[in-house]
């Protein structure tokens, strides 16, 4: 069965700080990958998704940035958080008829 | 503009009560409609729907897809402290962002001992 990893857990960073976040799918090849965004009080906001390695369209601008290294690999980075950087990270494979398992979730705090 | 509209954004129910949460949406393309359900982390996925009138079931819960009138309920019966959570609705369209999924923004489901 698959299964998806995302760490860390939880992240408390400044202002101004880089940021990398990872999101690993067991059980699975050449997944659709997706990162979310949950911000306190809102919906769930896709932020980037993959299709393929190196293969990655963004659905929003802003300063975050997203790589898919490898086939099972997914990561989304910053070079500067913002305040407004702070959520509940989401990272998701697709299955079939669109539908999307959520790993853990990465909860970032940026003071 | 695709959208889900969940109603009512909060409920609080005793347990033993049954409990209907509704969602409605406008989507180009309609693929499925899903269900989660999220306590303090990860949604976790309840149901996918995606033709009218067959209600999928797990214990307690039901869920059943209106594609004419353009809604879904997810039914919970006997409720039970374990229940509280927010419950999420969802829709993905054909095309669009690999597809996406839409969200609702979740009816939040107290249920008190």
């Amino acid at each position: 069965s698959q299964t998806i990893h995302q760490w860390p857990a939880t992240l408390v960073q400044p202002v101004g700080s880089p940021l990398s976040l990872e999101c690993t799918v067991e059980g699975t090849s050449n997944p659709n990958l997706y990162w979310y965004r949950q911000a306190a009080g809102r919906g769930l906001q896709l932020l980037f998704y993959s299709v393929g390695i190196g293969q990655i369209s963004s659905e929003v601008p802003q300063n975050l940035s997203a790589s898919r290294p490898q086939d099972r690999q997914f990561i989304l980075s910053s070079k500067k958080l913002l305040l407004s950087d702070s959520g509940f990270y989401l990272c998701a494979w697709s299955g079939g008829q669109g539908a999307k398992y959520f790993g853990p979730g990465t909860r970032l705090t940026v003071t | 503009e695709d959208k889900v509209v969940q109603s009512p954004l909060s409920l609080v129910v005793h347990e033993g009560d049954t409990v209907t949460l509704n969602c409605s949406y406008e989507v180009t393309n309609f693929r499925s409609l899903l269900w989660y359900k999220q306590e303090k982390k990860a949604p976790t996925f309840l149901f996918m729907l995606t033709s009218s009138g067959i209600e999928k079931k797990s214990g307690r819960l039901s869920s059943i897809l209106d594609k004419k009138e353009l809604f879904s309920i997810l039914n919970i019966t006997a409720t039970q402290t374990g229940d509280s959570a927010v419950y999420l609705c969802a829709v993905v369209g054909y095309g669009g962002s690999q597809g996406n999924l839409i969200f609702g923004k979740g009816t939040k489901l107290s249920v008190k001992p």
